[in-house]
């Protein structure tokens, strides 16, 4: 069955410090992993992954893929409160239309 | 930008009613889909739509149905709202297969 699993499921950090979000999956022919931010409302997509090895970067923002190991991470540098939300992971395998979305890493970050 | 806009923010209905969720989106995506989002659970695809009028289960079709007759817009309809219908309704598109979701800001619906 396939499955993505985040981790942790909540994290409380203090502005200004590094965070490191997890997202392993068992997808069967994989296509790409995706990230989106979730503040109280539409999640907001942040990345695409389709390749091992190549770090997508925004701002303080960056992902990498391990299609070996299948886990992507997601990094945050100099949190702020405004990084505090809901953070998807989604697999997209390369056949039909399904996106296989985990259940999220809820970040809090405190003044 | 890519506007998805889904028409109420919150809904109240009381059980065995008629639901609609409609849901538009102005970039001409052809793929439109419809989730619900649950606490431990993540999100669940209802149904996707590739064009007007053609559509696909999802992984949790019971108890909805799903309309297409325009491009622009994908409605939701609980034909008999029940409790556990009580949730957070998604609505995404996508330009094509190689494109990301782009989600609309969720309806909170409650059945009493």
């Amino acid at each position: 069955e396939d499955k993505v699993v985040q981790s942790p499921l909540s994290l409380v950090v203090h502005e200004g410090d590094t965070v490191t979000l997890n997202c392993s999956y068992e997808v069967t022919n994989f296509r790409s992993l995706l990230w989106y931010k979730q503040e109280k409302k539409a999640p907001t997509f942040l990345f695409m992954l389709t390749s091992s090895g190549i770090e997508k970067k925004s701002g303080r923002l960056s992902s990498i893929l391990d299609k070996k190991e299948l886990f992507s991470i997601l990094n945050i540098t100099a949190t702020q409160t405004g990084d505090s939300a809901v953070y998807l992971c989604a697999v997209r395998p390369n056949t039909g239309n399904q996106f296989y979305f985990g259940t999220g890493t809820s970040l809090t970050v405190i003044p | 930008d890519v506007k998805v806009t889904q028409s109420s923010r919150y809904l109240v209905k009381r059980t065995g009613e008629k639901v609609f969720l409609e849901c538009v989106q102005d970039m001409d995506h052809e793929n439109m889909f419809w989730y619900r989002q649950d606490p431990g659970l993540g999100l669940r695809l209802i149904y996707f739509s590739y064009d007007v009028k053609m559509k696909e289960k999802g992984d949790i079709p019971e108890g909805y149905s799903v309309s297409r007759e325009k491009k622009e817009r994908f409605s939701l309809i609980l034909e008999s709202a029940s409790t556990n219908q009580t949730s957070m309704y998604l609505c995404a598109s996508r330009a094509d297969i190689n494109s990301p979701l782009h989600f609309g800001n969720g309806t909170r619906l409650t059945v009493t």
